[in-house]
């Protein structure tokens, strides 16, 4: 069965340092990978998704991630953080890919905190 | 387009009450789904509902209902609420056309209290 393991629940950076925030999945097909940002008070909104064209996928605000299949990884990068990054962020697994149900397996998030 | 939108937003319940929460999307999406977070632990689907009239249980059904009469809503009832159903509850779409790669679009979510 696919799962989702983010690894760090709470992670701090300082502005304009490097956000890394790891998720690694399991899945017996390839998978369809996504990131999805919460800010407070809000719904989750699609920062990037894998869907196997290119292995580096670039979404917005700046934030980019790269599947590595020998690694069973997609973790998201930003070069440079910003104060209005501060987020909790939901790595997502699609169960199958070709099924008839589209959906999704989500990580436990990882609460990104910036500090100025 | 308001995409999908969640009501309420806030509710109050006492133990043994009951409750709707009404999901509307204006996308035409196949499926529709419904889920509730609680901190550490993600979210986790609840029921879903792959076309109008169908409906399935997700991880987390019991304690829940849903109903899908209108293509466009997608109704999540509480027949007799306790305090472990307190949560965010978000209402999710999904097209079912090739290329939609699952992508899922949420409503802003309804928090649920139960006293």
């Amino acid at each position: 069965a696919q799962s989702v393991t983010q690894l760090g629940s709470h992670v701090s950076v300082s502005e304009g340092a490097l956000v890394l925030l790891r998720c690694n999945y399991s899945s017996s097909v390839p998978p369809y990978l996504f990131w999805y940002v919460q800010y407070p008070n809000q719904g989750l909104q699609l920062l990037l998704k894998y869907t196997s064209a290119a292995t580096l996928v670039k979404g917005i605000n700046g934030f980019e991630a790269e599947f590595k299949k020998s690694e069973t990884s997609f973790h998201l990068t930003k070069p440079s953080a910003h104060m209005r990054d501060a987020a909790e962020y939901f790595c997502a697994v699609s169960e199958a890919r070709g099924g008839a149900t589209n959906k999704l397996i989500f990580g436990t998030g990882t609460l990104l905190a910036v500090q100025p | 387009n308001a995409g999908v939108t969640q009501t309420p937003k806030f509710r109050v319940l006492k133990t043994g009450q009951s409750m709707t929460l009404l999901c509307a999307q204006d996308m035409n999406h196949e499926y529709m789904y419904w889920y509730r977070q609680d901190p550490g632990m993600g979210l986790r689907l609840i029921h879903y509902s792959v076309g109008e009239g169908t409906t399935a249980k997700g991880e987390v059904p019991d304690g829940y209902n849903v109903s899908r009469l209108k293509k466009q809503n997608f109704l999540l009832g509480l027949e007799s609420a306790a305090p472990s159903q307190t949560s965010v509850y978000f209402c999710a779409s999904s097209s079912s056309l090739g290329g939609s790669s699952y992508e899922q679009y949420f409503g802003p979510g309804t928090r649920l209290t139960v006293t």
